[in-house]
């Protein structure tokens, strides 16, 4: 157990439907990051968060926002989905804003019929 | 911008060693990353080079050359429970990039 808990574990939606990921770090851990990983896809990063401020950002889609609350846990939010956005969608939490070792959750898969 | 290349897939023998490879392309190189992934699993980390050389953590070790780019992540005396897809991965700034994943078989 990573001790990052995301929520929920399955998620099956419709196109044109909006969703909500939710991931709380481990205890003390101030980064956050979000990964969307498709079939035979590697990891491809979305956004990080670092004490409730953005810090980077990669190929994240217009329709995909993501924010961190003052008590560290973050959510993502995808909206106007397409049969595309399904994934498994990974939170991964380190303590500082450039630690080497991310401790991931167990992720949410995203179906989209 | 940042590039990774690894092996899509790797077969070995149960009780073998297994080296997979990885070469990067990166501005402001800090290190090489290596995780583990099993099948319906969560990437788990397995271990950081920021200088050149040889690590070792039991029976994984990782190398790094940072001269040639490359690195790879050894895996000795082979399990079955060894197979699942390994990941090297770089940072960019406040990004982790991963490359796509090397996906290990293990044969009894």
């Amino acid at each position: 157990d990573s001790g990052v808990t995301q929520t929920p574990k399955h998620l099956i939606t419709a196109t044109g439907q909006r969703v909500t990921l939710r991931c709380s770090p481990r205890s003390g851990d101030l980064s956050v990051y979000w990964y969307q990983q498709s079939l035979d896809q590697g990891l491809q990063f979305l956004i990080q968060y670092y004490n409730g401020e953005e810090r980077a950002k990669g190929n994240i889609l217009e329709r995909f926002s993501a924010q961190q609350f003052p008590d560290l846990h973050s959510e993502l939010n995808l909206s106007s989905l397409e049969l595309g956005d399904s994934a498994l969608y990974f939170c991964a939490s380190s303590a500082r804003s450039r630690d080497e070792k991310l401790f991931f959750g167990s992720g949410t898969q995203l179906s989209v019929l | 911008g940042q590039s990774l290349e690894q092996p899509s897939e790797v077969t070995a023998v149960e009780g073998a060693i297994v080296q997979i490879n990885c070469t990067y392309q990166t501005s402001g190189f800090y290190g090489l990353s290596w995780y583990q992934q099993h099948d319906g699993g969560a990437p788990t980390f397995l271990s950081y080079n920021a200088l050149d050389g040889l690590e070792e953590t039991g029976r994984f070790s990782s190398f790094l050359s940072r001269s040639d780019s490359y690195g790879y992540l050894l895996l000795q005396e082979l399990q079955m429970k060894d197979s699942a897809s390994y990941f090297c991965a770089v940072r960019k700034d406040d990004k982790i990039i991963f490359g796509k994943g090397t996906r290990l078989h293990i044969l009894p």
